[in-house]
């Protein structure tokens, strides 16, 4: 099957600083990448749908100067958390589309935040 | 927007069949899909249904009937390690990027 990896897995940081997330298609082709965000016992909450060569389409609720969105090519795309706080300490987790294959979407393993 | 609605929570024996429901409600309804996410993992896909019917895959079948706007998830023969958190999703046509949305998951817990 298609494989989605995310890097880095863990990220531990202090409060202020930013923290980019990779999310590659090692496999396929993805134009379009979804970036999500899982706090503990929560389900999935969609946070913005990342377009290769195009803006993102942020969720409503989602401040998309804080979550910066790259989709620099159709097997990459990156989410910046700027000035990161406590509060954005969560499980990010990002999934593509196989354009040529079956209709699903295929998760990277997560990147999991934690801010101090 | 959709919503759908999975329990949250749900107990099972090893070795049993269990059942666990979805309804959603959506206006351009374009496939439902279940995942499987074990505590602290990316969640794995399961199945997809966009037509009526049952869609069996080994020990896990997913049914759909858009007309109720409802699916199941049937897992047979559990198995300790089908402990897990399942997630019914909906894609609706009217989601840009074929985007879906997420049910807030059922937690499983085989017991032996």
């Amino acid at each position: 099957g298609a494989v989605v990896s995310q890097h880095p897995s863990w990220v531990i940081c202090k409060s202020g600083t930013s923290v980019k997330i990779e999310c590659r298609s090692l496999d396929f082709q993805a134009t379009t990448m979804f970036w999500y965000r899982q706090f503990p016992k929560q389900s999935l909450m969609l946070m913005a749908t990342s377009n290769e060569g195009s803006k993102a389409t942020y969720e409503q609720g989602v401040e998309k100067d804080k979550f910066l969105i790259n989709h620099a090519s159709l097997t990459l795309s990156t989410l910046t958390v700027t000035s990161a706080h406590p509060e954005d300490s969560s499980f990010y987790i990002c999934s593509a589309r196989d354009l040529e294959g079956p209709e699903t979407q295929y998760f990277g393993p997560g990147t999991r935040l934690l801010v101090l | 927007g959709q919503n759908i609605d999975q329990p949250t929570e749900m107990t099972a024996t090893e070795g049993a069949i269990v059942q666990i429901n979805c309804t959603y409600q959506t206006s351009g309804f374009n496939g439902l899909f279940w995942y499987q996410q074990h505590a602290g993992e990316a969640p794995t896909f399961l199945s997809y249904n966009v037509l009526d019917g049952l869609e069996e895959k080994g020990r896990f079948s997913s049914f759909l009937s858009r007309s109720k706007g409802y699916s199941y998830l049937l897992l047979k023969e559990l198995q300790m390690k089908d402990s897990a958190s399942y997630l019914c999703a909906v894609r609706d046509r009217g989601n840009a990027g074929n985007m879906l949305t997420f049910g807030g998951g059922t937690r499983l817990m085989v017991k032996p």
